[in-house]
């Protein structure tokens, strides 16, 4: 079975503070694909980043950066330089193999149950 | 290229009512997923669609719900004689081949009153 577990509830930083979100997963799957989404407050889920099993390159786009590491099964996401808009619930999600791989769920997500991430001015 | 779109965003329904929930995917993505987000639960997958086929149903109650995915018009969820329980966020997302990102809409707040 799959999980995926963010152990932070809620975050409160000050603007401009840099800030990292953690996500542990687990899995018996040797291909499977890593998420992570923004839940703004107005509620809609904005996809951020897609990782594979196979490629532990950390990426950075801007402000985000995201660190994965398999040998902790760990995919972390930073904000640098914080900013108010950044408040949101982020969730970090896992999917199996997808159909090219043998799999048969690729779509079926799991989700953690997200970080609150407030930025305060 | 418009995003996902789903209607209504708001529902109110009493106790027994139908609840009929509409997305349209992204143009060209014909995979649709349904997924749930329960106050206390997070989000949960419901149902996996390709055009007039339900792929996997896997986390859809056994009874009460459905779900389909016509040739033409969008994706419709279906929940028959709505209980308190049933209120929640739906959320539809769609891609266009069956690896790729999911892409969700707004969702839809169901109510029951």
């Amino acid at each position: 079975a799959q999980k995926v577990t963010q152990a932070q509830t809620e975050i409160s930083v000050v603007e401009k503070e840099d800030v990292t979100l953690d996500c542990v997963y687990e899995t018996r799957d040797t291909t499977y694909y890593l998420f992570w989404y923004k839940q703004p407050p107005s509620g809609e889920l904005v996809f951020l980043i897609r990782r594979n099993s196979f490629d532990e390159q950390n990426e950075i786009s801007g402000r985000y950066s995201w660190n994965f590491q398999k040998s902790t099964s760990s995919f972390n996401f930073t904000i640098t330089a914080s900013q108010v808009v950044d408040s949101a619930v982020y969730f970090c999600a896992l999917s199996g193999p997808p159909p090219n791989a043998g799999g048969t769920s690729y779509g079926k997500l799991t989700f953690g149950q997200g970080t609150i991430l407030t930025v305060h001015p | 290229n418009a995003g996902v779109m789903q209607n209504p965003r708001h529902l109110v329904r009493r106790r027994g009512q139908e609840a009929r929930l509409r997305c349209s995917p992204m143009k060209g993505h014909s995979h649709v997923y349904w997924y749930r987000q329960l106050p206390e639960e997070g989000l949960k997958f419901m149902v996996y669609l390709q055009k007039e086929n339900i792929i996997d149903e896997s986390g859809m109650p056994k009874e009460r719900f459905s779900a389909e995915f016509p040739k033409e018009g969008p994706s419709i969820l279906r929940i028959q004689q709505v209980v308190r329980g049933d209120s929640a966020a739906y959320f539809c997302a769609s891609s266009p081949r069956a690896d790729s990102p999911l892409h969700f809409g707004n969702g839809t707040r169901l109510t029951v009153t």
